[in-house]
């Protein structure tokens, strides 16, 4: 099945500089790269995704970058704001019929310091 | 609102007791999951639903565990003799799947179970 791993678990920034959290995923035929944010005691919340077919994809101040070669995604957060403080998780599905799962990296706790 | 619900929000039994939690997918959703999140993890897949028919089951689904979804809308996961390792966050998402197009999930609140 597919694994992924996330890094790094936690991650303070100063607001208004970047963060960048990285995913690796193991199976070539994962298609879908979702990200949710999860604010404390709250349900996850999907804030960008990206299909196996494009490189990047940019909404505003997050972006996502995609190497399908290397198996890694990337989640980037610019100018950030106290209110991007939540946990990030990246996730992964397969492509093909019969398997819609998501599997989930295990989250970054982001922390932005006013 | 129009999200993803689930009751209850909170449940707390004692070991060995059943417990069934109810999730209802925002409306004409014809896929429903529900994972389960522990406590510094990301949510794990138990289990699918498209329309009545439940076609994928994780291995983290013992046969304690059973899942209903009788009219294609609202879906149950019902937990027999609870044991303390079933204590997490029980997380139900729905989405619209139209042929082979890629869909987003939408999660619910999630039903957080403590067993003692």
């Amino acid at each position: 099945g597919e694994n992924v791993e996330q890094h790094p678990s936690t991650l303070s920034v100063q607001e208004g500089d970047s963060a960048v959290i990285k995913c690796t995923y193991s199976d070539s035929a994962s298609n879908y790269f979702p990200w949710y944010k999860q604010e404390l005691g709250k349900r996850p919340q999907l804030i960008i995704d990206i299909r196996s077919n494009v490189g990047e994809k940019k909404d505003q101040r997050i972006a996502v970058t995609l190497n399908k070669t290397a198996k890694h995604f990337s989640l980037h957060i610019t100018e950030t704001q106290p209110e991007d403080s939540a946990v990030y998780f990246c996730a992964a599905r397969l492509s093909g019929a019969g398997s819609y799962q998501l599997t989930f990296g295990k989250g970054t706790k982001l922390s932005v310091i006013p | 609102d129009t999200g993803v619900s689930q009751d209850p929000r909170h449940k707390i039994t004692k070991r060995g007791q059943n417990v069934t939690f109810r999730c209802d997918p925002i409306s004409e959703h014809n896929r429903l999951y529900w994972y389960r999140q522990t406590l510094g993890q990301g949510p794990e897949f138990l289990t699918y639903f498209q329309n009545e028919a439940q076609l994928e089951k994780s291995r983290l689904l013992s046969d304690r565990f059973s899942a209903e979804r009788p009219k294609g809308s609202f879906s149950t996961l019902e937990i027999q003799r609870t044991e303390q390792g079933d204590s997490a966050m029980y997380l139900c998402a729905s989405s619209l799947a139209r042929g082979l197009a890629l869909e987003t999930q939408y999660f619910g609140p999630g039903t957080r179970l403590l067993v003692l």
